[in-house]
């Protein structure tokens, strides 16, 4: 079975610093998708990012960018010029398996 | 545009009183989601959907049943509430697995 596992249930960043949240899954397909969403205090779940795992090349939104590495099974997720409005939960999820989730505090 | 629409909002239910919430999608989405959203668990899937008239179960099934009789609704039910299922509650919708989901806002459920 497919898991997904978040090893940092916190962290912390200074507005406008660049921040790293991790994310490893297991799983025995070849082709699959991998997402990042947020959730701000509202509870409102927001895609922030997709990739496609026949895809070499690591997705970008904007800000926010992917370090996919398909053999170590890692996809981590990077913000850079962090914003006060980046603070939430941050789930990275297989398909729908959904990691535990990156609590992300952003420092003024 | 609607997107996914979840009822009610919030509840509170006694111990063994049974209950729908009810989803509803306006995207033509193929699949469709229940998970549970409980402090430090992430979301865990209860049950599924990939077309009208089908269902399956997820991570954490057990106390509940789903329904999807039409193709812009998905239904879950508690039979028989317990304490243990309190939580946060959100559906969601997508055109298949590769395609990000469209989630609710959420049902928050209290069983007393």
């Amino acid at each position: 079975a497919q898991t997904v596992t978040q090893s940092q249930p916190e962290m912390s960043v200074q507005e406008a610093e660049t921040v790293t949240l991790s994310c490893t899954y297991d799983t025995s397909e070849s082709d699959y998708y991998l997402f990042w969403y947020k959730q701000p205090p509202s509870r409102q779940m927001i895609l922030v990012i997709r990739q496609e795992a026949y895809k070499q090349q690591n997705a970008t939104e904007n800000r926010f960018s992917v370090n996919f590495q398909k053999a170590a099974k890692s996809f981590s997720l990077k913000i850079s010029d962090s914003q006060l409005g980046d603070a939430a939960m941050y789930f990275c999820a297989y398909e729908y398996i959904f990691g535990t989730g990156t609590r992300l505090k952003v420092l003024a | 545009n609607a997107g996914v629409t979840q009822t009610p909002k919030f509840r509170v239910l006694k111990t063994g009183q049974s209950m729908t919430l009810l989803c509803a999608q306006d995207m033509n989405h193929e699949y469709m989601y229940w998970y549970r959203q409980d402090p430090g668990m992430g979301l865990r899937l209860i049950h599924y959907s990939v077309g009208e008239g089908t269902t399956a179960k997820g991570e954490v099934p057990d106390g509940y049943n789903v329904s999807r009789l039409k193709k812009q609704n998905f239904l879950l039910g508690l039979e028989s509430a317990a304490p243990s299922q309190t939580s946060v509650y959100f559906c969601a919708s997508s055109y298949d697995l590769g395609r990000p989901q469209h989630f609710g806002d959420g049902t928050r459920l209290s069983i007393l």
